[in-house]
């Protein structure tokens, strides 16, 4: 079943503005994780971040967590036409398994 | 990053047929491998989970008899769609696990239509 709840569900912006995407999730979890996903393609793993952490930063990812609203956003500096695809987080349950929101389908225009 | 490949990449079958797909963890081992379904513009689905040298744990809904896993070895696992209808086209996505880094990797996905 689906945990997590993706906002918005599309997104298009202009190529150079900053994207910002939200997660939100009803248990309690061990990490949370970003994937993209590009049209007809496998999954890329972006970045972890565990329950004790509150903020993690890759490249022009910036990723946070906040484990009390049990939410987090995934925002992307400076976008670029490379970076549309559909963004994906997903929860660790248990010891292993991963449940998916349902995706933001990000577009950026050049 | 680590490697997972997917074989084949697409598939097409007639309706009652079986199809296998081959999942593979190329540069670490993997001890839990998952396999995933997903519909167009929607969010993947867990289908079941793959631990080697033990029975497949399968998502409520799932048929067991249906979708047949096989993890034979720590960097193999496959998924056989038995006798195949139009309704299980979809893309079909697996994953591997590296316990070293705690980091799920994943395939690339085989398209599965069945006519």
């Amino acid at each position: 079943s689906q945990q997590g709840e993706e906002d918005p569900q599309a997104l298009s912006i202009q190529e150079g503005e900053n994207a910002t995407m939200n997660c939100s999730y009803k248990t309690s979890i061990n990490n949370l994780q970003w994937y993209r996903q590009n049209s007809g393609r496998g999954l890329v793993h972006l970045i972890l971040i565990r329950s004790n952490e509150r903020e993690k930063h890759s490249g022009r990812l910036r990723v946070t967590l906040d484990t009390s609203k049990k939410s987090s956003s995934l925002l992307i500096t400076a976008s670029r036409a490379a970076d549309t695809a559909s963004y994906f987080c997903a929860t660790a349950q248990g010891a292993q398994k991963l449940v998916f929101g349902q995706g933001t389908r990000l577009t950026i225009n050049p | 990053g680590a490697v997972v490949s997917q074989h084949p990449s697409w598939v097409i079958c007639k309706s009652g047929t079986s199809v296998k797909i081959e999942c593979r963890s190329l540069d670490f081992q993997a001890t839990t491998m998952f396999w995933y379904r997903q519909f167009p513009k929607q969010s993947l689905m867990l289908m079941a989970t793959s631990n080697e040298g033990s029975k497949a744990t399968y998502e409520q809904g799932v048929e067991k008899d249906k979708f047949l896993i096989n993890h034979a070895s720590l960097t193999l696992s496959t998924l056989t769609v038995t006798s195949a209808h139009p309704e299980d086209s979809s893309f079909y996505i697996c994953s591997a696990r590296d316990p070293l880094v705690d980091t799920q990797y994943f395939g690339p996905g085989t398209r599965l239509t069945v006519l």
